[in-house]
């Protein structure tokens, strides 16, 4: 009974790469979400997917970032072009259903570094 | 914009005593709260929530406390423990308003510390 799986916990990219970062949510779980905490703050909203959908993508950056939940496989979040102010934690968060009402599992978290 | 605010960065109490956490929020479209724990490395684990419909919900040593006419919630932790220690996060959504079902608003933390 695994719960929400991030991977990976830690990465490290040179500003201009390109991040990658995957969440696996809780088996029966359709709706995942992304967050980003960074240093002394608390966590900020991106994005809310269920399969093959975005459903709010209000708190992204408009640009270099991008979110995926496919039909098969984990969600990813897409970072293109990195610079050092992306260096955050970023959580992903699953839930059966849609509202904080059916209650969210986070996973561990991807702790992303631009060096 | 800052919609959940925790004031209080750090709050050190004695084992045993009564830890009471503050949190105010400035949307008054915000119906369900919920309080998470969150450990260095880890991420946030769920503690306990509550409706707008109830001003207060208990589970064993924790208990919320809702003021809607203040905007202002509290978690009361009775006794603390030293495995208490850790940063507290409130956070608030909007379960009746479509456009932002899904979305949490979390405030900055409050690191607790549980002394022997």
């Amino acid at each position: 009974n695994a719960g929400v799986m991030q991977n990976p916990r830690h990465l490290v990219r040179r500003r201009g790469q390109e991040a990658r970062l995957r969440c696996s949510p809780m088996k029966g779980h359709s709706h995942v979400y992304w967050y980003r905490q960074l240093p002394e703050e608390g966590l900020k909203f991106m994005v809310y997917l269920q399969k093959e959908n975005i459903i709010d993508e209000s708190g992204m950056p408009k640009e270099r970032f991008s979110a995926e939940f496919p039909k098969e496989g984990p969600s990813i979040l897409r970072i293109q072009q990195v610079v050092r102010g992306d260096s955050a934690a970023y959580f992903c968060a699953s839930s059966p259903g849609q509202g904080a009402g059916y209650g969210y599992t986070f996973g561990s978290g991807t702790r992303l570094t631009v060096v | 914009d800052q919609q959940v605010k925790q004031n209080s960065p750090s709050l050190s109490v004695q084992e045993g005593r009564i830890s009471i956490l503050n949190c105010d929020y400035t949307n008054s479209m915000f119906d369900y709260f919920l309080w998470y724990k969150k450990y260095p490395a880890e991420g946030p684990t769920f503690l306990i929530s509550i409706s707008s419909i109830k001003d207060k919900n208990e589970d064993g040593r924790f208990t919320v406390f809702l003021n809607k006419s203040a905007k202002h919630l509290s978690l009361h932790i009775v006794p603390s423990q030293p495995g208490d220690s850790a940063v507290y996060f409130c956070a608030a959504s909007a379960l009746n308003r479509g456009s932002t079902l899904g979305r949490l608003y979390f405030g900055r933390g409050t690191q607790l510390t549980v002394w022997p």
